[in-house]
């Protein structure tokens, strides 16, 4: 029983570099989301989705993409990477909007 | 106003003393409340989760909310070493089906 998953666990890119966070889930979640954590910012949500082929922008959308074709999948790509992207990044699932969402063991991504 | 507040700490506690972590929000509307731990370099963990008025006891774990007064704690019994880390509330703000966190409060159980 994986839970979810996400690779790779250490990415260290360039500038301008396009980049691609893997999530999946085993638990058949609708809602999948991306966060992002820096200090003195904490966590902070840049893209969800409430099923397959549904996403919407949180509150950091800037730089980044995703999609999701199937429910156990949810990918997060950085188009042209920057520094300021530099950060731990997670993905997290959970049945509903409204209910508790388990998270995955993040990956920390250094844009050098 | 941030929408999640919560005390950055840290909150320094003996062994076996209670810890008490505090947690207010900005939006009336909201309906859950959870909150997660969170060890140096891993993921959150979820430790509880509240949807109304009143105490919800787990274990040494005992979350406290208040929807009059915008208000969610988090009681930690027996404090142990383990127990040190940092502790994040999250809140389901209104209709959107999403969570906003605390920037968290870093417990520290001491010997």
């Amino acid at each position: 029983d994986a839970g979810i998953t996400q690779s790779p666990r250490y990415k260290i890119t360039e500038t301008g570099r396009q980049v691609t966070l893997m999530c999946h889930q085993t638990w058949s979640h609708s809602y999948m989301f991306w966060y992002r954590q820096d200090l003195g910012h904490g966590l902070r949500l840049i893209y969800y989705s409430a099923a397959a082929d549904i996403t919407d922008k949180g509150e950091v959308p800037d730089g980044y993409v995703v999609s999701r074709s199937k429910t156990e999948n949810f990918p997060l790509t950085l188009e042209s990477a920057t520094r300021s992207q530099t950060s731990v990044y997670f993905c997290a699932s959970s049945e509903t909007g409204y209910m508790e969402q388990f998270f995955g063991p993040g990956t920390r991504l250094t844009v050098l | 106003q941030k929408e999640v507040e919560q005390n950055s700490g840290p909150l320094s506690v003996p062994e076996g003393a209670i810890a008490s972590l505090n947690c207010t929000y900005s939006d009336r509307g909201s309906q859950s409340f959870f909150w997660y731990r969170q060890y140096s370099g891993k993921s959150p963990e979820l430790i509880m989760s509240i949807y109304s008025n009143g105490d919800k006891e787990d274990g040494r774990f005992t979350a406290q909310l208040n929807k009059a007064s915008q208000y969610v704690s988090l009681l930690i019994r027996d404090s142990q070493p383990s127990d040190s880390a940092t502790y994040l509330c999250a809140v389901n703000t209104g209709t959107a089906s999403k969570l906003t966190f605390g920037t968290g409060t870093r417990l520290q159980v001491t010997l």
